[in-house]
């Protein structure tokens, strides 16, 4: 069965400061990734997804999550953080094939943006 | 408007009584989905469906029944409610039957609070 593990439930960076949220995953093929965003009293909104193409993937907003099948990591960047960015990010796997549709999720990370 | 929408937003309900919320998509989408958001937890899935008149239990279905009679709307009854269901639930969908990955598209979520 997959699993992810989205280490550090609350993360706490400076304005204008490297934001990095980090996701591993468990499968025993390459799955398809996703990271994923909620805003306060929000739904969940995708941010950026890996389908096998670029092993670097750019999202919306200046983030970007590069794979790493040797680390089994999807981890996610942006280089400047803005207060806009504070939220919860949830890392999602899936599997190749027939349960496909199917989303396994991590616990969330929490994110804080001091001014 | 296009997109998922969820009634209601807010509800307060008693021990023992019967709750359905509402979910509705106007993507045509095939797959429709009932997370539920607890601190500590992440989202866990609830139930889902393949296409109208085709569900499945998830991974915390007891308490909960759903039922898809046509391809836009997807309610979720809570039958007799506990306190233990008090949570914030979210409804999602995903794209079409084979496609060869489905990334999920959520509700604004509806805050359900048990007495």
């Amino acid at each position: 069965a997959q699993s992810v593990t989205q280490l550090g439930s609350h993360v706490s960076v400076s304005e204008g400061a490297l934001v990095l949220l980090r996701c591993n995953y468990s499968s025993s093929v390459p799955p398809y990734l996703f990271w994923y965003v909620q805003y306060p009293n929000q739904g969940l909104q995708l941010l950026l997804k890996y389908t096998s193409a670029a092993t670097l993937v750019k999202g919306i907003n200046g983030f970007e999550a590069e794979f790493k099948k040797s680390e089994t990591s999807f981890h996610l960047t942006k280089p400047s953080a803005h207060m806009s960015d504070a939220a919860e990010y949830f890392c999602a796997v899936s599997e190749r094939g027939g349960s496909n549709y199917k989303l396994t999720f991590g616990k969330g990370t929490l994110l804080t943006v001091n001014p | 408007d296009a997109g998922i929408t969820q009634s209601p937003r807010y509800k307060i309900t008693e021990t023992g009584r019967q709750v359905t919320l509402m979910c509705h998509q106007t993507w045509s989408h095939s797959y429709m989905f009932w997370y539920r958001q607890d601190l500590g937890h992440g989202l866990r899935l609830i139930y889902y469906s393949a296409a109208a008149d085709i569900t499945d239990k998830g991974e915390v279905p007891d308490g909960y029944v759903v039922s898809r009679s046509k391809t836009e709307n997807f309610p979720l009854t809570l039958e007799s409610a506990t306190r233990s269901q008090t949570s914030v639930y979210f409804c999602a969908s995903s794209g079409t039957f084979g496609s060869a990955y489905n990334e999920q598209f959520f509700g604004p979520g509806t805050r359900l609070t048990v007495l």
